[in-house]
């Protein structure tokens, strides 16, 4: 049984560039969240998707970042312009129901470094 | 926003030392877990608790969900190399209407041999 898949585990951007952070959430689950976690700090919740629909993104900057979970294929999280401050480690976790309890997972994460 | 107090934040300690850390909220939570995370590597739950005054242990740890559901502890007893890592809590609960999952700042656990 796959784990959580994030890729890449590391990213590298210039200011101004795009990043695309992939998450394949555990076979059987329909539920994902995105969290970013800044270096000596706790994990921040983001967005909450489910099949082809974001639930709760009130964690997400309005600006420049967006979430989908399409009905086949990975969700991603897509970050455009990025400034400094993205710099962070982006967790993605699955569920396969809307509870947030032991059935939460989560992946490995992304490493994301804007130069 | 939502916060979870967690102390201390750092600890260091011998090898077959008990550790004891805590995490308060000013609200309540309906569920409490606590995780630990190695370096590069995402957080993986210990121990979950659904009951205000539940006791559960998992090996050598042990946690508690408070009886006014607004704190938690997590205890390891005789620490061995491999406990070091940051440990985190997490509250699980209704916030603005939406369920969703607090995390404390971590405890960076930090085993001297």
């Amino acid at each position: 049984n796959a784990g959580v898949m994030q890729n890449p585990r590391h990213l590298v951007r210039r200011r101004g560039q795009e990043a695309r952070l992939r998450c394949s959430p555990m076979k059987g689950h329909s539920h994902v969240y995105w969290y970013r976690q800044l270096p000596e700090e706790g994990l921040k919740f983001m967005v909450y998707l489910q099949k082809e629909n974001i639930i709760d993104e009130s964690g997400m900057p309005k600006e420049r970042f967006s979430a989908e979970f399409p009905k086949e294929g990975p969700s991603i999280l897509r970050i455009q312009q990025v400034v400094r401050g993205d710099s962070a480690a982006y967790f993605c976790a699955s569920s396969p129901v809307q509870v947030l309890n032991e059935k939460l997972f989560f992946g490995s994460g992304t490493q994301l470094s804007v130069l | 926003g939502q916060q979870l107090n967690q102390s201390p934040q750092s600890m260091f300690i011998q090898e077959g030392e008990d550790v004891s850390m805590n995490c308060t909220s000013s609200s309540i939570f309906n569920t409490w877990l606590w995780y630990k995370q190695d370096p590069g590597e995402g957080p993986v739950l210990l121990i979950a608790l659904y009951k205000a005054g539940e006791l559960t242990s998992n090996g050598r740890l042990t946690a508690q969900f408070g009886i006014t559901r607004k704190d938690s502890f997590l205890n390891i007893s005789a620490s061995i190399p491999s406990d070091v890592g940051i440990y985190f809590c997490a509250g699980s609960g209704l916030i603005q209407g939406a369920q969703k999952l607090v995390f404390g700042q971590g405890t960076r656990l930090t085993i001297n041999p």
